[in-house]
């Protein structure tokens, strides 16, 4: 059965530093994948997604993800944190293979930036 | 801009209390969805629907039924809430298999304590 695996379950970093959010799926055939976060007390808002159209793609709030087949992995990255991304993120897959849409979550992980 | 609205944001109930969670949608989407999210362990898929008066059993339908009976309306039902169900409850919609690469649109969430 399709997976997804969200390395470290809190990741901090300061203002302006690197944020590198690790996601990894297994599967055979490359699903289609999504980033999604959750702010406190709201439900999930997607980020951004892969369908195949260009390995590196960018979402909103200046964030980005890299599809990289060999590695099985979309790792979600942003060049300078900022306060306001101070929530939880979570990654999901969707088999390519099924007719329907089903989404696999990962556990999430949790980003405090602090000043 | 797709709306998915839940009834309420926050809700106490009782055990043994027959609970009911309502979801509507405003984008003609032919699929809902309702899970639950607990801390670590992600969102869950309890139930989903792909037509009116369709449902499919996700990952950790016990305890829970579902409704459909109009196409932009989803209820979750628990017949006999219980503590272990004290949760976030997620509803989520997405249009047809041929649209939008399987992106769900989420609800803000209910947040249920069942005492």
């Amino acid at each position: 059965a399709q997976s997804v695996t969200q390395l470290g379950s809190h990741v901090s970093v300061s203002e302006g530093a690197l944020v590198l959010l690790r996601c990894n799926y297994s599967s055979s055939v490359p699903p289609y994948l999504f980033w999604y976060v959750q702010y406190p007390n709201q439900g999930l808002q997607l980020l951004l997604k892969y369908t195949s159209a260009a390995t590196l793609v960018k979402g909103i709030n200046g964030f980005e993800a890299e599809f990289k087949k060999s590695e099985t992995s979309f790792h979600l990255t942003k060049p300078s944190a900022h306060m306001r991304d101070a929530a939880e993120y979570f990654c999901a897959v969707c088999p390519r293979n099924t007719g329907f849409q089903k989404l696999v979550f990962g556990t999430g992980t949790r980003l405090l930036v602090s000043p | 801009d797709v709306k998915v609205t839940q009834s309420s944001r926050y809700l106490v109930k009782r055990t043994g209390e027959k609970v009911f969670l309502e979801c509507v949608q405003d984008m003609d989407h032919e699929n809902m969805f309702w899970y639950r999210q607990d801390p670590g362990l992600g969102l869950r898929l309890i139930y989903f629907s792909y037509d009116v008066k369709m449902k499919e059993k996700g990952d950790i339908p016990e305890g829970y039924s579902v409704s459909r009976e109009k196409k932009e309306r989803f209820s979750l039902i628990l017949e006999s809430a219980s503590t272990n169900q004290t949760s976030m409850y997620l509803c989520a919609s997405s249009g047809g298999q041929a649209s939008s690469y399987n992106e769900q649109f989420f609800g803000p969430g209910t947040r249920l304590t069942v005492l």
